[in-house]
């Protein structure tokens, strides 16, 4: 146990659904991240909130949406995917000094498993 | 490509051997670290190395870091069944990038 929890482990939906992934830590860390993991490609960093606001966000097209309502609380928002976003979606935490230059390791949850048929 | 990458793609070794996995990478760093994946998990972090380090142990782990040929290389000595996983490198100075990983067998 990482002390990050996400939530659901799988998840199926059709591409006309909305969806939402939770991601929670309970190590009191200031920094969460959406990640995205397929098959044979490097994995994707998406979105980084740092002390609560978004720091960056990697060219993710507009049906993910992510909301980051306190340091221990992440979701990311899903809606009209296409069947090439399926993937592994992983959240990871860290504490991170302020400035923005990151030394710490990351710490993941396992991941929610996604189909979009 | 801000991501390191990994080398071989895969690996295949018998239980008892050593493994020895390389990352190179292309932009400048704080420090390099390496995360283990289990099949469907999430990732797992093994050992990090500074950017003014050559090496470092951990148990079974030595990692070595070239910054001149921005390379590093990860060794698990005396493997076990255990550590067939995916290994990973991650490097970065604002946010950490990953490649595609060492697929690790170890065949008991």
């Amino acid at each position: 146990e990482t002390g990050v929890t996400q939530t659901p482990r799988h998840l199926v939906m059709g591409m006309t659904n909305k969806k939402s992934l939770k991601c929670e830590q309970h190590l009191g860390h200031n920094a969460m991240y959406w990640y995205k993991q397929s098959a044979k490609k490097p994995l994707e960093l998406m979105f980084v909130y740092n002390f609560k606001e978004q720091t960056e966000n990697n060219s993710v097209p507009s049906r993910f949406s992510p909301e980051c309502p306190n340091s221990s609380h992440l979701f990311l928002h899903l809606h009209t995917l296409q069947p090439e976003d399926s993937a592994l979606y992983l959240c990871a935490s860290s504490q991170d000094p302020q400035g923005g230059v990151t030394n710490e390791k990351l710490f993941f949850g396992s991941g929610t498993q996604l189909s979009v048929l | 490509s801000q991501q390191g990458e990994e080398d071989p793609q895969a690996l295949s070794i018998q239980e008892g051997e050593n493994a020895t996995m390389n990352c190179s990478y292309k932009t400048s760093i704080n420090n390099l670290q390496w995360y283990r994946q289990n099949s469907g998990r999430g990732l797992v972090h093994l050992i990090l190395i500074r950017s003014n380090e050559r090496e470092k142990h951990s148990g079974r782990l030595r990692v070595t870091l070239d910054t001149s040929k921005k390379s590093s290389s990860l060794l698990i000595t005396a493997s076990r069944a255990a550590d067939t996983a995916s290994y990973f490198c991650a490097t970065g100075v604002y946010q950490f990038y990953f490649g595609t990983g060492t697929s690790l067998t170890v065949i008991p």
